[in-house]
């Protein structure tokens, strides 16, 4: 099982709907959790922390399911600049201090105008 | 503010040579820094951690003798691919946890990004 999990998609939506992402990870000990966008031949860029107790940004919205070990990023009102591969990020911070992120492979969104 | 840069962007080299990427924080210090390694059509894989003043951490199945990983100050980590490979032709990452005051110390900031190919 992959430690993190994601839809690969693609998704494709029109503009201005609203469309749910959804990531699974198999750590429970994980510490942080995280949206990544990565745009096509580009590096990585923080969209959003995510906390347990659900966290918003504009259009966007983040939650945490702890228990379930779930991640969940809604956006809505899409945007054709939203097109972009999501990223579900795990940080997790060994017993000897080491901090790793795990990267889930990502969900392809293309909106469409 | 937390810029990351990476030079060369991209590189093309021959099967069996050397290849250095470097890694820097513009504007801020970063005591560790990160290295991926992207695939295409797949996820970013960590491939070692870089602290400092200290030997880099590498992730299990990633070849330390291969991929050198020098720290030598508070902005600037190289990865060196030795005797690279066709293999080896790979989308390279670096990140950096910042420790100046006004960034967020938890988080990574990336840098662009080496294309190598190998050919």
């Amino acid at each position: 099982r992959k430690e993190v999990e994601q839809d690969p998609g693609p998704f494709n939506v029109p503009e201005g709907a609203t469309v749910a992402f959804n990531c699974t990870y198999s750590n429970s000990a994980s510490q942080s959790f995280f949206w990544y966008r990565q745009d096509c031949r580009k590096e990585p860029k923080l969209l959003m922390s995510v906390y347990s107790s659900g966290n918003e940004d504009g259009r966007f919205t983040a939650q945490l399911n702890r228990a379930s070990q779930y991640i969940s990023l809604l956006i809505r009102d899409s945007k054709l600049s939203d097109s972009a591969t999501y990223l579900c990020v795990v940080r997790t911070i060994s017993n000897f201090g080491n901090e790793k992120l795990t990267f889930g492979t990502g969900t392809r969104l293309t909106i469409i105008p | 503010g937390a810029v990351v840069s990476q030079h060369p962007s991209w590189v093309i080299c021959k099967s069996g040579t050397s290849v250095k990427i470097e890694c820097r924080s513009l504007d801020f210090q970063a005591t560790t820094m990160f290295w991926y390694r992207q695939f295409p059509k797949q996820s970013l894989m960590l491939m070692a951690t870089s602290n400092e003043g200290s030997k880099a951490t590498y992730e299990q199945g990633v070849e330390k003798d291969k991929f050198l990983i020098n720290h030598a100050s508070l902005t600037l980590s190289t990865l060196t691919v030795t005797s690279a490979h066709p293999e080896d032709s790979s989308f390279y990452i670096c990140s950096a946890r910042a420790v100046t005051s006004g960034l967020d110390g938890e988080t990574q900031y990336f840098g662009p990004g080496t294309r190598l190919l190998v050919l």
